[in-house]
């Protein structure tokens, strides 16, 4: 069982907002200003889409937006499109080159 | 910009072994620690281990420590990862990343190995 729990599946409608969150579970896992979020589709590699909490990355969509409450970090993807159908991933660095991940989201645009 | 490409990946037998390498171009290999994260057919990702710039620091998920190895030749622009004792859970793609800052920023796109008989 991953230390960051993500929900399995989320959904949402063309032009919607959807939030995928990411609970720290394990105190293992480093503090959340290292929480990264990563998007994958299928036979790709992973793409990093927001870094320390809420920052993106050159290139990625604005659409993208990451925060972080307690010991929850969410993603969140507004105007939603069909290209965002994927797979995302919170991550969170443990230090000395260790990295943990949530298990996964697939978030489905209907 | 940096490039990463994954080899040696292919179909071996419960108990065997398989290498893995990465070349990378684009950056200055040296200076980077480096990653390798797996996606098993129906799962998400996992962290698998990880190495310093240098080589002399290295870290091992608990699934796979003590049957892989991961390596560098920094004058050769690769990363390695040896893989023994390989069982039907090891089945995955495999990733090679570059790290920096406490993140995977740049991903290779994978090589897939399979372990059955």
């Amino acid at each position: 069982q991953s230390a960051l729990t993500q929900p399995a599946s989320v959904s949402g409608s063309p032009g919607q907002s959807i939030t995928i969150s990411c609970t720290r579970t394990s105190s293992d896992v480093g503090s959340y200003k290292l929480v990264s979020w990563y998007q994958q589709h299928p036979d790709k590699a992973p793409k990093l889409i927001i870094s320390e909490g809420n920052k993106r990355p050159s290139g990625v969509s604005n659409r993208f937006s990451g925060s972080e409450s307690g010991n929850t970090a969410s993603l969140t993807i507004s105007g939603l499109q069909a290209e965002d159908e994927s797979d995302y991933y919170c991550c969170s660095y443990a230090g000395s080159n260790t990295w943990v991940f949530g298990a996964g989201t697939k978030l489905t645009v209907l | 910009e940096v490039l990463l490409v994954e080899s040696g990946g292919g179909l071996v037998q419960p108990g065997g072994s398989l290498r893995l390498s990465c070349t990378a171009s684009g950056f200055t290999f040296s200076s980077y620690a480096m990653t390798w994260v797996r996606r098993p057919p129906g799962k998400g990702l996992e962290w698998v281990s990880g190495i310093s710039g240098s080589g002399g620091s290295l870290h091992y998920a608990g699934s796979v420590q003590g049957r892989f190895t991961m390596s560098r030749d920094n004058s050769k622009n690769t990363l390695y990862l040896q893989m023994s004792s390989l069982r039907g859970d090891d089945t995955a793609v495999y990733y090679c990343a570059k790290s920096a800052g406490g993140l995977i920023v740049d991903w290779g796109q994978g090589t897939l190995v399979t372990v059955s008989s």
